[in-house]
């Protein structure tokens, strides 16, 4: 166990719908990272968090955006879904902060499915 | 040019036999290192770390880096067939704990 926990665990949309992700952070974490898994590739950054300011981004587009919360859990929203938007989401939780070669530990991940 | 690279596999080893995983990585600049463990519809796992050129062993795994050749790779002894998995190398790239993945390579440890 992690102490980083996502929901849901499973989701299916349809294409153009909007789906919101969420993710509760280990405690004394302070900052949130998302990734893209789809079938039978590596984990994609998307962005991280770090006290409630976005913190670096990966090469997705703007319909995938993001929150932090003053406890710093996070949300991950994307709009207009597309097919290809079916993956494992994974969040990860760390004390990194502005700090590089902090371990990332990830949670259990939702499985979004788009029809 | 993929960032980070590994032999897809599957790799297929023999119960008790060392296993090894090879990764290498395109920026230079990189500093730090990861190895995870993905079991089939689960999330990945950290097993190994390593900042420094040499060798980092840990129980039955042992991580070498070695940043001239901008080469990591993973050992397992003693291979089990728990051991059965998805193996993910991982770069921390310009970002604090933006990790650039590999595509993973799939061991089988065999009876």
């Amino acid at each position: 166990e992690t102490g980083v926990t996502q929901s849901p665990t499973h989701l299916i949309k349809t294409r153009g719908q909007q789906v919101t992700l969420r993710c509760s952070s280990q405690s004394g974490h302070n900052t949130v990272s998302w990734y893209q898994q789809a079938l039978g590739q590596g984990p994609q950054f998307i962005f991280q968090y770090y006290r409630e300011e976005e913190n670096g981004r990966g090469n997705f587009p703007p319909r995938f955006s993001g929150l932090q919360f003053p406890n710093y859990s996070s949300e991950l929203n994307v709009n207009a879904l597309e097919l290809d938007d079916s993956a494992l989401y994974l969040c990860a939780s760390s004390s990194a902060g502005m700090r590089g070669g902090e371990k990332l530990f990830f949670g259990s991940g939702t499985q979004l499915s788009v029809l | 040019q993929k960032e980070v690279e590994q032999n897809s596999g599957p790799l297929s080893v023999p119960e008790g036999a060392i296993a090894s995983l090879n990764c290498t990585y395109s920026d230079r600049g990189s500093q730090s290192f990861f190895w995870y463990r993905q079991y089939s519809g689960k999330s990945p796992e950290l097993i190994m770390f390593i900042y420094s050129n040499g060798d980092k062993e840990d129980g039955r795994f042992t991580a070498q880096l070695n940043k001239a050749s901008q080469y990591v790779s993973l050992l397992i002894r003693d291979s089990q067939p728990s051991d059965s998995a998805t193996y993910l190398c991982a770069v921390e790239g310009g970002t604090a704990s933006k990790l650039t993945f590999g595509t993973g390579t799939r061991l089988q440890v065999t009876l």
